[in-house]
């Protein structure tokens, strides 16, 4: 079964810190990884996706990626209290029968404190 | 904001009766999922569409089923409602097997 784990939360910074998230997934087939911000009583929504090996920034996003040791990663630079949410990583499989279907974390819940 | 609305948005029923959700897009994506969301278990895929009536079990798929007999409309029936079934339902849309799924708002299902 295909799996994918988060660090175990909550997580708890203060405001302006810098916030890690980290994810690992079982499948060595995983092609396309994101990373989806929700907050409470709504709809995920897209932070950042990742399809190559490397870093990739978004403003004060930065998604990791290491397929060798099937890792992805989130770092968020100088954390607002509105960046407080449940982060969620998604991985999927692309190509043959996978359809894009999304296999998520249990989610980590991110507190950023004045 | 990808054109993605369900509805109900919320809804209580009760043990045994039949439930549809309705999940509308106006983007013309090919892919089209449904998934439930309950604490402790996060986000889990229920069925999926890639195709006007190409539809695929997902991880939980017992106890539903779906249609999708245009683009933009995708519907998840519960068969005979269970209280087990209380969650939130959400639909994603995709253009691509590997792009960005976009969810909608979401639906609040309470099982009596």
């Amino acid at each position: 079964q295909k799996e994918v784990e988060q660090n175990s939360g909550p997580l708890s910074v203060p405001e302006g810190a810098i916030a890690s998230l980290n994810c690992t997934y079982s499948d060595r087939g995983s092609q396309s990884f994101f990373w989806y911000r929700q907050y409470s009583g709504k709809s995920p929504e897209l932070i950042m996706s990742i399809y190559s090996n490397g870093d990739k920034e978004d403003g004060r996003f930065t998604a990791q990626l290491n397929k060798a040791s099937q890792y992805v990663s989130l770092l968020i630079r100088d954390s607002q209290p509105s960046d407080s949410a449940t982060y969620l990583c998604a991985v999927t499989s692309a190509g043959g029968t996978s359809y894009g279907k999304l296999t998520f974390g249990q989610g980590t819940i991110l507190t950023v404190h004045p | 904001d990808a054109g993605i609305t369900q509805s109900p948005r919320h809804k209580v029923t009760e043990t045994g009766t039949p439930v549809t959700l309705r999940c509308h897009q106006t983007e013309n994506h090919r892919y089209m999922y449904w998934y439930r969301q309950d604490p402790g278990h996060g986000l889990r895929l229920i069925h999926y569409s890639y195709g006007v009536k190409d539809t695929d079990k997902g991880e939980v798929s017992d106890g539903y089923s779906v249609s999708r007999s245009k683009t933009e409309d995708f519907l998840l029936t519960l068969e005979s409602a269970t209280s087990s079934q209380t969650s939130v339902y959400f639909c994603a849309i995709s253009g691509d097997a590997r792009d960005t799924q976009y969810f909608g708002p979401g639906t609040r299902l309470t099982v009596l």
